[in-house]
């Protein structure tokens, strides 16, 4: 049972610098959100999307962009990384589109911006 | 604005004594409440949730959590902990759609 799977684990970047980290989970869900977990401050939103094609902003969205082509996938992209964006990034989806159901988390990607 | 809180940031104690985290809420109506387990370089696991009827809940471990509406509480207990509990655990609250709000979290030590 994969769930929900996240890549990188582990990422350094320099400032400026773009990338993607990526999110896929096999169990149809329709809810694929990001969340990014700094020290003293818990778990924070970032983007989500309650499907293919239909994404929205979180409590902390500036800097990331995302998209959903496909139920599977969710990529996070960062177009030019800063160092406040280091954190642990956690992509986590769930089913239906309402408040009640359990959030399935990935492993987290470990990302460190020079 | 809402808001989840943890009052306390690290918990220690010894192996077999009882458990209470503490976790408060601000949102104008009772939301749906979670708590969630993170053991080290792991994601978070579901330990329970509560979304209406009967205030105590039970979970996976041995857990369990009491919803106090008067006190905007909904406090995560253990009768007894066991070393393998040692981790990080986080209350969540569902306020509005789509939208998890996190507390900070409390890292538990268990002592042997």
């Amino acid at each position: 049972n994969a769930g929900v799977t996240q890549t990188p684990k582990f990422q350094v970047l320099k400032t400026g610098q773009s990338m993607t980290l990526q999110c896929a989970q096999d169990m149809n869900h329709e809810y694929m959100s990001w969340y990014r977990q700094d020290p003293g401050m818990g778990l924070r939103l970032i983007h989500y999307s309650v499907g293919a094609g239909i994404t929205d902003q979180g409590e902390v969205p500036n800097g990331y962009n995302v998209s959903r082509s496909t139920t599977e996938d969710f990529p996070l992209r960062l177009l030019s990384a800063a160092p406040s964006q280091t954190s642990v990034y956690f992509c986590a989806s769930r089913s239906g589109t309402g408040n009640t159901g359990e959030l399935f988390f990935g492993e987290g990607s470990r990302l460190t911006v020079l | 604005a809402q808001s989840v809180t943890q009052p306390d940031i690290h918990i220690t104690v010894s192996e077999g004594a009882s458990l209470e985290l503490r976790c408060n809420y601000s949102y104008g109506a009772t939301p749906y409440l979670f708590w969630y387990v993170q053991s080290p370089g792991q994601g978070l696991q579901l330990l329970l949730k509560y979304f209406s009827g009967d205030t105590l809940v039970q979970g996976i471990k041995g857990f369990e959590a009491e919803f106090k509406r008067s006190q905007s509480s909904f406090n995560l207990r253990k009768p007894s902990v066991h070393w393998s509990d040692a981790a990080e655990y986080f209350c969540a609250a569902n306020m509005l759609p789509n939208d998890m709000r996190f507390g900070a979290g409390t890292r538990l030590t268990v002592k042997p």
